[in-house]
């Protein structure tokens, strides 16, 4: 079936450093959202991104909806050690219901 | 508030046995959804649901069957347990098509 290409597969940062991730489709889509997974938990919404081209902040993090739709990104900045966890994109197409994730891309932060 | 509640957050079967996974949210959400979390796959969708009396298949269904008799409940059952079904599997639910998934603290299962 149909999944997100993420890049890289895993970090190992020192705190401080920024952080940079992405999500590719061969396919365009129309929502590109990103979540972050804390260990036995359930993934969380970070950012939701709705118009392509759209650079969106919450915090330390930015996203951004690529131009093309097939993509897209997500920046850390000055990571702290509670950013640990697994960060997963998900798309969405146009009139359509489901939502398709990345494989993920594991974060650990040093001190 | 409750959210999205799995149960059992663990379960551990021998091949063949069958078993129901529950879902529920209080939130009054028309669309849910059941993922697998495998290592190196990320999240697959097997199933899910946009209302009650209507459900699909997602991306990896076989061998999982879900039904959807009310706006709460969206049940997963597993009619005979395979080893390949061993996972970490997650409920969703959320508004219409906003695509913004809350997600329950999953259920681990083990086939033996």
């Amino acid at each position: 079936g149909q999944q997100l290409n993420q890049s890289p597969q895993s970090m190992f940062i020192q705190e401080g450093e920024d952080v940079s991730m992405n999500c590719t489709s061969s396919s365009i889509f129309n929502t590109w959202l990103w979540y972050k997974q804390d260990p036995g938990e359930g993934p969380v919404l970070l950012i939701a991104l709705y118009k392509a081209g759209e650079l969106t902040s919450n915090g330390r993090l930015t996203a951004q909806f690529g131009i093309t739709r097939k993509d897209s990104f997500l920046n850390i900045s000055a990571s702290i050690p509670s950013d640990v966890g697994i960060y997963f994109c998900a798309g969405q197409r146009y009139n359509t219901d489901k939502l398709i994730f990345g494989t993920g891309t594991r974060l650990q932060v040093f001190p | 508030n409750a959210g999205v509640t799995q149960t059992p957050k663990f379960q551990v079967l021998k091949t063949g046995q069958s078993m129901t996974l529950q879902c529920a949210q209080d939130m009054n959400h028309e669309y849910m959804s059941w993922y697998r979390q495998d290592p190196g796959m990320g999240l697959r969708l097997i199933h899910y649901s946009v209302g009650a009396g209507i459900t699909d298949q997602g991306e990896v269904p076989n061998g999982y069957n879900v039904s959807r008799s009310t706006t709460e409940d969206f049940p997963l059952r597993l009619l005979s347990a395979a080893p390949s079904q061993t996972s970490v599997y997650f409920c969703a639910s959320s508004t219409p098509i906003t695509g913004e998934l809350f997600f329950g603290e999953g259920s681990r299962l083990t086939v033996l």
